[in-house]
């Protein structure tokens, strides 16, 4: 079946340091990808998606690639906040369904 | 309006009680989820409704009883409980949307703050 692996954490940076988490998929047909993002005590929120394979989704300094050839979509941001301190979910919706698989998550802890 | 709202934002129950747990969303989305989150791990889907009936009921137990009156609100109905079933419970909602792929469509989901259960 479908599923996701995600780098585990926690990862821990110093503030305006550079962000890579690792997120590959295996899936059938063509899946759409996300990554979601929980801030403590919070529900998740949608942080940016991709669609179809070399799509690049892209929001508040985030930025993820879709690779068909890799089956990645890892995360980058050039310069973290403290702010950006969370949990991140890498997540795949396979065609047509209503399932959203996703990974374990990776915890983000970004020092001052 | 791009929100999902969800009441209580937490809940202290016995095992013996019965509570509510209510969503609603306000976007036209015509399916509406229940998760259920423990501490340090992804959310397990429990239930999904589709155009206010359930598509999809991932062997929940039946001391949970989810309900859809209308297009906008969902609930969660919660009877009988155990201390194993405190965590977080989330509500999403999403429009299947279509893709950019050959046949392909996707489901952006928007979740709510959620619901803090307790049980003791």
């Amino acid at each position: 079946g479908d599923s996701v692996t995600q780098m585990e954490g926690p990862v821990t940076l110093s503030e305006e340091a550079f962000l890579t988490i690792n997120c590959t998929y295996t899936a059938t047909g063509y899946p759409s990808l996300f990554w979601y993002v929980q801030y403590p005590g919070e529900g998740l929120q949608l942080l940016l998606k991709a669609t179809k394979a070399d799509d690049k989704g892209s929001n508040k300094g985030f930025e993820a690639t879709y690779r068909k050839e890799t089956t990645s979509f890892h995360l980058e941001k050039g310069s973290v906040q403290v702010s950006d301190s969370a949990v991140y979910f890498c997540a795949l919706s396979s065609a047509g369904g209503f399932k959203t698989i996703f990974g374990a998550g990776t915890r983000l802890f970004v020092k001052a | 309006d791009t929100e999902v709202t969800q009441t209580p934002k937490h809940l202290v129950m016995g095992m013996t009680n019965k509570k509510s747990l209510k969503c609603e969303q306000h976007m036209g989305h015509r399916a509406m989820y229940w998760y259920k989150q423990k501490a340090k791990k992804p959310p397990e889907l429990m239930f999904v409704y589709s155009y206010e009936k359930l598509s999809i009921n991932e062997s929940v137990p039946s001391r949970f009883s989810p309900e859809c009156p209308n297009s906008s609100l969902l609930n969660l109905h919660l009877h009988a409980l155990q201390p194993e079933d405190s965590a977080l419970y989330l509500c999403a909602s999403s429009q299947m949307l279509l893709g950019q792929g050959a046949s392909s469509s996707y489901n952006e989901q928007f979740f709510g703050p959620g619901t803090r259960l307790t049980v003791l």
